[in-house]
């Protein structure tokens, strides 16, 4: 299995610019979560997905970001417009169902907004 | 809302020999789950470890084990036979089963940077 495929694995912009993050989960997990990782906060669930429905959003800092899932194979994550506190590691991971199951994670994506 | 706490943000060790991480959590609920993830400097996330809270038997992983106290709340994790490969970030990590917006929701530690000296 090729495990959770994210890209880019690294990404640079400037402010005001919109950052789209993609995420391909293992195949047949059914739960996708979204994390940022950050020296000062730590690793956070931003927003997770059951079935492709988005179950609980309220880990996303503010309206500047927004994921979907079209389907349950893909996911993505976009912040517009970007800013330098938005500088993170993001990481997508997947489970097989919402309960007990392990997460499985991605390499993420280092975003620096400039 | 849980709470995981891991009160030692860096712990060496030499090679070969053993180290135990840290972690306490809070929770009013009865049936989770607990894992150890290590962070190497590639920053990929890979598990080390899961416990059910069912489960009165402590998991093992070859040289990875853990002491679980569910009374205490604390979830520590043992490295036998320290490698060099096993320098890294630690996180310990809750998962709730309860129904709701929490479920399957995993909350991290802080985090605990382990040096093995050769």
């Amino acid at each position: 299995d090729a495990g959770v495929i994210q890209s880019p694995r690294h990404e640079v912009t400037e402010m005001g610019q919109e950052v789209t993050l993609r995420c391909k989960p293992i195949s047949g997990h059914n739960s996708l979560f979204w994390y940022r990782q950050t020296m000062m906060r730590g690793l956070e669930l931003l927003i997770y997905f059951n079935n492709n429905v988005p179950i609980d959003d309220s880990g996303m800092p503010e309206d500047r970001f927004s994921a979907k899932m079209p389907n349950a194979s893909f996911s993505t994550l976009k912040i517009q417009p970007s800013e330098p506190r938005d500088s993170a590691v993001y990481f997508c991971a997947s489970s097989l169902n919402s309960g007990g199951d392990t997460q499985y994670f991605g390499p993420g994506t280092r975003l620096t907004v400039l | 809302a849980q709470t995981v706490t891991q009160s030692q943000p860096e712990m060496s060790v030499q090679e070969a020999e053993t180290v135990t991480l840290s972690c306490t959590y809070d929770t009013s609920e009865s049936d989770y789950y607990l894992f150890w993830y290590k962070q190497p400097p590639s920053r990929q996330m890979i598990l080390v470890i899961r416990q059910e809270a069912y489960k009165q038997q402590n998991a093992t992983e070859n040289r990875f084990s853990v002491n679980f106290q569910k009374a205490a709340k604390s979830f520590s994790l043992k490295i036998s036979d320290s490698q060099l490969g096993d320098a890294a970030m630690y996180f310990c990590a809750y998962r709730s089963v309860a129904g709701g917006t929490s479920y399957g929701k995993l909350t991290f530690g802080q985090g605990t940077i382990l040096t093995v000296h050769p």
